[in-house]
């Protein structure tokens, strides 16, 4: 099953805070985030492996809230480069196969 | 270090033509995945493998579409016969076993 995001698009000032969901139906055993610029490939941003497991990477961090079987991604003060399309994937436990969601399109204006 | 590398970037053929995509994984990974991304259905796992052999092929949506991975640093992706319904972006991406994805930059399809 496909997880579900939400918003399916926004669209921030510069500097702007911006929080992206990730919701699934089943167990979930990892999140992945990825983000995708127009025209280019998706880029590994970062992955969450244990219920309340929060990472960051730069201004972008991300939580995980296993019982939910939810996750967020967070992005602080937003730049103009973080415009695109941010994924999530998740991975249900006995080695499942990622599943991406149908994605979050951020753009970000000066 | 190179990444993934995938072959062509582009390719824009008739219906009915055999298409045949290619990727060059990152040395050292053993998982490969092949995507469909479209705008309507969005990124798509269509095959994956693991040390060269298919584990996953449950989204290949039809006996069209067929995969190899012959060895540990090629794999094909092969339409035929094609049809515009086909016309996506195509991505292949490598990694360790449970680790992050690192994408190609995709093959732009287009299919007359």
């Amino acid at each position: 099953q496909q997880p579900v995001q939400s918003p399916q698009a926004v669209i921030l000032r510069e500097g702007e805070d911006a929080v992206i969901n990730c919701s699934s139906s089943k167990a979930l055993y990892s999140v992945h985030w990825y983000r995708q610029k127009h025209g280019e490939a998706p880029v590994f941003l970062m992955i969450l492996l244990k219920g309340g497991e929060q990472k960051g990477h730069e201004k972008i961090s991300a939580s995980f809230n296993e019982k939910k079987q939810q996750s967020s991604l967070y992005l602080t003060a937003s730049q103009l480069s973080y415009s695109g399309t941010y994924f999530c994937g998740t991975e249900g436990f006995g080695n499942e196969k990622l599943t991406f969601g149908t994605g979050t399109r951020l753009t970000i204006i000066p | 270090d190179a990444g993934v590398i995938q072959s062509p970037r582009h390719e824009v053929t008739e219906m009915g033509q055999e298409v045949t995509l290619r990727c060059k994984p990152i040395s050292g990974h053993n998982s490969l995945f092949w995507y469909r991304q479209t705008m309507m259905r969005g990124l798509e796992l269509l095959i994956y493998f693991n040390n060269n052999v298919p584990i996953d092929d449950s989204g290949m949506p039809e006996d069209r579409f067929s995969a190899k991975m012959p060895n540990a640093s090629f794999s094909t992706l092969k339409i035929q016969p094609s049809e515009p319904r086909d016309s996506a972006v195509y991505f292949c991406a490598s990694s360790l076993m449970n680790q992050p994805q690192h994408f190609g930059d995709g093959t732009r399809l287009s299919i007359l």
